[in-house]
């Protein structure tokens, strides 16, 4: 969607590195999420984040972290202790109430080296 | 976390076939979204209901908001090759998130 930028589009993780992927929007919504797809299947939540300065852990937290020091952004750091970290993650933002559809970035593709 | 129930998985079609695909769920939602993923791309949003019974169209695609609020409807007619993707639906938690269906993949068969 535009409005939602992710960067980079691939990115590639040697064994032990922490890799930090990017997600950035210009719409002033609220609400930020990132979410871990691995091939043929749906959406998992990672984390997200409602305001500024505040994150909630999602279903599959476990190896990542976030930050959200700004409203326009929310990065997501992928860390070693992450063991199968080989996915598509996607950002998404929601603005409004909580009825309103989520909007996404295009996506990052994260590979182990 | 709980996900909706998408059904069927896949679906191969015929070019200029129509397609039916639903979304069910054991609890009662206020919202209805439905997505596109294109291959390699952040999923889009088709459609989003928001009252029982609704019935919305976007362009060549409809979609239904059931009566019970447990269920939707996505219908697209005389399918073409660019129809091909993972279709989702979606519904709010009430916590400012998001239930996904496991998702609907489509080929179309030119």
């Amino acid at each position: 969607d535009g409005g939602i930028t992710q960067s980079p589009k691939y990115l590639f993780r040697k064994e032990g590195q922490n890799v930090t992927l990017s997600c950035e929007q210009n719409l002033n919504h609220d609400a930020m999420y990132w979410y871990r797809q691995d091939p043929g299947q749906g959406l998992r939540l990672i984390y997200y984040s409602q305001i500024v300065n505040d994150f909630q852990k999602g279903d599959i937290a476990e190896g990542y972290s976030v930050s959200r020091e700004k409203k326009e952004s929310f990065p997501l750091t992928v860390t070693s202790a992450q063991k199968n970290p080989t996915a598509f993650y996607l950002c998404a933002v929601m603005g409004g109430n909580s009825n309103q559809p989520q909007h996404f970035g295009d996506g990052t593709r994260l590979s182990i080296l | 976390g709980q996900q909706l129930n998408q059904s069927p998985q896949s679906m191969f079609i015929q070019e200029g076939e129509d397609v039916s695909m639903n979304c069910t769920s054991s609890s009662i939602f206020n919202t209805w979204l439905w997505y596109k993923q294109d291959p390699g791309e952040g999923p889009v949003l088709l459609i989003a209901l928001y009252k029982a019974g609704e019935l919305t169209s976007n362009g060549r695609l409809t979609a239904q908001f059931g009566i019970t609020r447990k269920d939707s409807f996505l219908n697209i007619s005389a399918s073409i090759p660019s129809d091909v993707g993972i279709y989702f639906c979606a519904a709010p938690t009430g916590a400012n998130n998001l239930f996904f269906g496991t998702g609907t993949r489509l080929t179309v068969i030119p």
